[in-house]
């Protein structure tokens, strides 16, 4: 079942902070989000595993929250370069064999300076 | 080093025909998958190919399948088009041979269905 992101879509100033959730009603194995610009492949940003850890790429970061089974992306001083659609990626479990992610719908996020 | 790449970037069919689309992982990486990209359903899991064998399948129609060659490129087959086919195919390639790690994406092969 596809995870559920919110909000559907956000804007922001330059330099604004945003939160960009993900949830799942299925417990979760991992987290990967990618960001897609307009007309671009979509470009990974980071993976969380199951552990409630905390990773970071440039001034983004994300956690995990296994209890509520949802992950959420904090786009923190948040730059122009920023804007992009953000996917969420989960894995249910852990397979011996295969790369499969169920994405949500995407977060639309645009900065304005 | 180069990265994926897909081929053709455009293309127009009409119902009922059928389309092949190419895909050409980074080098070195033996798992490709694709997915379907559209504005309704965002991006849907298509199908993963490590070593010439499909591990996995999404809940797409037979009509939908794929092959990957000795040198892990990938193409993928759409028969008997539909209007509701018309999307971004993406294709993404792996290093890794056991779960998900970073995907590196090709920037697609649009098909438009008439």
């Amino acid at each position: 079942q596809q995870p559920v992101q919110s909000p559907q879509a956000v804007i922001l100033r330059e330099g604004e902070d945003a939160v960009i959730n993900c949830s799942s009603s299925k417990a979760l194995y991992s987290v990967h989000w990618y960001r897609q610009k307009h007309g671009e492949a979509p470009v990974f940003l980071m993976i969380l595993l199951k552990g409630g850890e905390q990773k970071g790429h440039e001034k983004i970061s994300a956690s995990f929250n296994e209890k509520k089974q949802q992950s959420s992306l904090y786009l923190t001083a948040s730059q122009l370069s920023y804007s992009g659609t953000y996917f969420c990626g989960t894995e249910i479990s852990p397979q011996a064999a295969g790369n499969k992610l169920t994405f949500g719908g995407g977060t639309r996020v645009l900065v304005k300076p | 080093k180069a990265g994926v790449t897909q081929t053709p970037r455009y293309l127009i069919k009409t119902r009922g025909q059928q389309v092949t689309l190419s895909c050409s992982p980074i080098s070195g990486h033996r798992s490709v998958s694709w997915y379907q990209q559209t504005p309704g359903q965002g991006l849907q899991f298509l199908f993963e190919y490590f070593s010439e064998t499909q591990r996995n399948k999404g809940n797409f129609p037979g009509r939908f399948s794929g092959r990957q060659f000795s040198n892990s490129r990938s193409e993928m087959n759409v028969s008997t088009l539909e209007l509701g086919d018309s999307a971004l195919y993406l294709c993404a390639s792996n290093s890794r041979g056991s779960n998900t790690g970073e995907l590196f994406f090709g920037e697609g092969s649009r098909l438009t269905v008439l």
